[in-house]
């Protein structure tokens, strides 16, 4: 079956741009969740969506947001970039969110903001 | 403050070898911990996961040894391989996650051949 799709796979921006990203799950999960992996910090959660509802949220600001569709397919928006918010963006499905198996990752999307 | 630390950035094993990749936490309130695996340009791949209730977990060359009174897990690896070579993040949840691990930093294993 098809993995976790994650649309685009580089992206570069300017400081006070937005951007969009986005996220396709594996059929049938309901769950999605959103990482951002820099050198740093490694990788942080940002929040997760189940079912059209935001069910779960990281420390981040509120620039970051996100929204689930009726088909699962999840989009997260970054707004007025900042040069500390290059990194590697993850999404992440899950059939409910809390299976002990773990999620099944997409290849993320890296952005970069000049 | 880091609930998950890995706390060696590297770990370089000789082909055929044992690799040991350790971490620690500090909330006892996780229920699950999980090992992923990371390739460059890639997704973390999950590998295999430990409930708090057990000790250990055994999946073919890969076992997770769980020390609750140390609240100490280790992943290892037998024998390690050249393709074993990527990055392994330590992973913890709790019974209702809503989608949130809490990740390590990563060790990245290099195994020589």
């Amino acid at each position: 079956k098809a993995g976790v799709t994650q649309t685009p796979r580089y992206l570069i921006k300017t400081r006070g741009q937005q951007v969009t990203l986005s996220c396709s799950p594996i059929s049938g999960h309901r769950s999605v969740s959103w990482y951002q992996q820099t050198p740093g910090q490694g990788l942080q959660f940002l929040f997760e969506y189940f079912s059209e509802t935001q069910r779960n949220k990281g420390n981040f600001p509120g620039r970051f947001s996100g929204r689930q569709f009726s088909n699962s397919r999840s989009e997260m928006n970054v707004s007025t970039l900042e040069l500390g918010d290059s990194a590697l963006y993850l999404c992440a499905s899950s059939l409910q969110g809390d299976e002990p198996y773990g999620y099944t990752f997409g290849s993320g999307t890296r952005l970069t903001v000049v | 403050d880091q609930q998950v630390k890995q706390n060696s950035p590297s770990l370089s094993v000789q082909e055929g070898r044992i690799s040991i990749l350790n971490c620690d936490y500090t909330n006892s309130m996780f229920d699950y911990f999980l090992w992923y695996k990371k390739y460059p340009a890639e997704g973390p791949t999950f590998l295999i996961s430990i409930s708090s209730i057990k000790d250990k977990n055994e999946d073919g060359r890969f076992t997770v040894f769980l020390n609750k009174s140390a609240k100490h897990l280790s992943l290892h690896i037998v024998p390690s391989q050249p393709g074993d070579s990527a990055v392994y993040f330590c992973a913890a949840m709790g019974r209702r996650s809503q989608g949130n691990l809490i990740f390590g930093k990563g060790t990245k294993l290099s195994v020589k051949p």
